[in-house]
């Protein structure tokens, strides 16, 4: 157990919804990541938050959006979507960036199916 | 870029037989780490190398990272079925850039 919790696990839903992915960091990490890994790719780097604030974005659609609250828990918003924004969503937190020994500590990851 | 390249992507061995993958950036790193990923899992951390030329083992897998700091290798000795996943490296900073990744099969 990571101690990252994502939910849900699961979602299907029709082209055109929004969808919001959920994720509560490890207990005392600040730093929270989003990933899309589609199928047989390579994590792809969305967005990073750092206690509370945006810190740096990836390949991020503009159709996609996040946010990190008080209590540190992270929520990706996905709207207008597509049949292509099917995927596997990794949240992940880490100890504050930068610091030399951090490693990122993974959530289970949300499975988007879009039909 | 931010990019690490991996290759293979992917790579098929007969148990037993040994496996590599290499992970090649075009700027130096400041340390570089590698993750597993089982499937249907996520990724979890395998290990950091941080010094130019450093080797580290763990039981049957050794890590490298280059003497320019540019590039790092996975070494498994003996590929066991449970060995079968995607590894990634990352090149990590103020984020995780992570590379396009190796996915392994162990053919029993």
């Amino acid at each position: 157990d990571s101690g990252v919790t994502q939910t849900p696990k699961h979602l299907i839903t029709a082209t055109g919804q929004r969808v919001t992915l959920r994720c509560s960091p490890r207990s005392g990490d600040l730093s929270v990541y989003w990933y899309q890994q589609s199928l047989d790719q390579g994590l792809q780097f969305l967005i990073q938050y750092y206690n509370g604030e945006e810190r740096a974005k990836g390949n991020i659609l503009e159709r996609f959006s996040a946010q990190q609250f008080p209590d540190l828990h992270s929520e990706l918003n996905l709207s207008s979507l597509e049949l292509g924004d099917s995927a596997l969503y990794f949240c992940a937190s880490s100890v504050q960036p930068g610091q030399g020994s951090a490693e990122a500590f993974f959530g289970q990851g949300t499975r988007l199916t879009v039909v | 870029g931010q990019q690490v390249m991996q290759i293979p992507q992917y790579q098929h061995v007969q148990e037993g037989e040994d496996f590599t993958t290499y992970c090649n950036s075009s700027t130096t790193l400041s340390n570089i780490q590698w993750y597993k990923q089982r499937p249907g899992g996520h990724p979890v951390f395998l290990i950091q190398l941080v010094k130019s030329g450093e080797v580290k083992k763990q039981k049957r897998l050794t890590f490298q990272f280059g003497e320019a700091k540019k590039n790092s290798s996975l070494h498994i000795t003996a590929t066991q079925t449970t060995d079968v996943g995607t590894y990634f490296c990352a090149r990590t900073g103020n984020q995780f850039y992570f590379g396009t990744g190796t996915s392994l099969t162990v053919i029993p």
